[in-house]
């Protein structure tokens, strides 16, 4: 199994649609956890971070879910501009380790 | 603050030459990344500093990969001598802390023929 795994996509929405993307990890000692956006051809650039109890940032919506090792984005009412890659990141992290892992990401594109 | 700055932006070479990769981190950050993005593989982080020092390189995948940081506000990645199958972006990061948000660079684009 993948340490991390994202459904690729592409997702094909139409303007002001509700889109659900979900990532899974598969090491429970994972102790942090982000989105990160990927517009073509561009750097990754921090979404949001996702806390245990979840958090909302305007029309996004992260969540976690430990027990079944799965991490969520909702974005409501998309917009064009939401079109690009979102990156699923899991961190683990201890003294004198570092694991950062990407998802390959899941690609939106919101239709007019 | 102008942001991570990574050069050359597009680098071409043929299979067996040197190339240098390089990159500016944002002022005041003691972390900084070098990842490599591929389609198959995804982004992979190849190796990461903490002022300055290397602490983790189980990423670079051959000895042909090597990376320095000589002071805050440099860092270079080498690849000697240069496959094919190296063509990828590469991208610096960095961050104030290990577990904080990363900032990265614009990449380099690397084909190697």
């Amino acid at each position: 199994r993948k340490e991390v795994e994202q459904d690729p996509g592409p997702f094909n929405v139409p303007e002001g649609a509700t889109v659900a993307f979900n990532c899974t990890y598969s090491n429970s000692a994972s102790q942090s956890f982000f989105w990160y956006r990927q517009d073509c051809r561009k750097e990754p650039k921090l979404l949001m971070s996702v806390y245990s109890s979840g958090n909302e940032d305007g029309r996004f919506t992260a969540q976690l879910n430990r027990a079944s090792q799965y991490i969520s984005l909702l974005i409501r009412d998309s917009k064009l501009s939401d079109s690009a890659t979102y990156l699923c990141v899991v961190l683990r992290s201890g003294a004198g380790s570092y694991q950062l892992t990407f998802g390959k990401g899941t690609k939106l594109s919101v239709i007019p | 603050d102008a942001g991570v700055i990574q050069s050359p932006r597009h680098e071409v070479t043929e299979m067996g030459q040197e190339v240098t990769l390089r990159c500016k981190p944002i002022s005041g950050h003691d972390y900084l990344f070098w990842y490599r993005q591929t389609m198959m593989r995804g982004l992979e982080l190849l190796i990461y500093f903490n002022n300055n020092v290397p602490i983790d390189d189980s990423g670079m995948p051959e000895d042909r990969f090597s990376a320095k940081m000589p002071n805050a506000s440099f860092s270079t990645l080498k690849i000697q001598p240069s496959e094919p199958r190296d063509s990828a972006v590469y991208f610096c990061a960095s961050s104030l802390f290990r577990g904080n948000e990363q900032f990265f660079g614009p990449g380099t684009r690397l084909t190697v023929l």
